[in-house]
């Protein structure tokens, strides 16, 4: 595809609800973040994969939240049990991987969680 | 710990008039600066990206400059117009493997008044 997507753009989910958020990069990026951006704040860091690898998932805030991407394309994050807290847009973003090249993300349009 | 601070949080300009948005960073080991622009309900679109070694960038009426040494970047926008109200982001990447995080300011709400 042209741009990283993310499905669905907007979810409600009552509290105590498990909500999966799938993100589909850019085709031919090694790498895939995924961000936390709460109502007027910026986006902060939850989990990176290289390919099929999670090599950094310590900014994933509890233990309810599950990220995967099995086959190192789509990715989808899992919030379990989900709280109002939780409410926030949460962004995926991908990049290449080249030896002295930018390492630029790109983002896709995020998804917006509201939990009730 | 890297910490991004923008200033200022908000800022609302007439049309026409040229403007600075600030950032500034607390670890000067980074790769490279990147200022992104976020609309309303939108993802983040990236503006420009300046390498550690790079001391500006210019994209249109946007010139990022970089100051490594003293923690700062600024985002130059010149003649505003109403098109360019949004809200401004700056990230930095660390000095890291090529899958590290990036941290972000807060961000700068830009408006422009016809």
């Amino acid at each position: 595809g042209a741009g990283v997507s993310q499905s669905p753009r907007y979810k409600v989910a009552k509290r105590g609800q498990d909500v999966a958020l799938r993100c589909d990069p850019i085709s031919g990026h090694v790498s895939l973040f995924w961000y936390q951006q709460a109502l007027g704040q910026g986006p902060e860091f939850l989990t990176y994969f290289q390919n099929e690898a999670q090599l950094d998932k310590s900014g994933l805030p509890s233990d309810r939240f599950f990220a995967e991407r099995p086959e190192g394309s789509v990715s989808t994050l899992k919030i379990q049990r989900t709280q109002q807290e939780d409410s926030a847009v949460y962004l995926c973003a991908s990049s290449l991987v080249v030896a002295g090249g930018s390492y630029e993300q790109y983002f896709g349009p995020g998804t917006r969680l509201t939990v009730t | 710990k890297q910490e991004v601070t923008q200033i200022p949080a908000a800022l609302s300009v007439p049309e026409g008039e040229n403007l600075v948005l600030n950032c500034s960073f607390t670890d000067s080991a980074i790769y490279n600066l990147q200022w992104f622009r976020q609309d309303p309900g939108k993802g983040l679109t990236s503006l420009l990206l300046i390498q550690s070694s790079q001391r500006e960038q210019t994209s249109g009426r946007l010139n990022a400059s970089l100051d490594k040494s003293s923690g700062r970047s600024t985002l130059y926008i010149a003649a505003s117009q109403p098109g360019d109200s949004a809200t401004y982001l700056c990230a930095v990447r660390p000095l890291e493997t090529s899958g590290s995080r990036l941290t972000f300011g807060e961000g700068t709400q830009l408006t422009v008044n016809p």
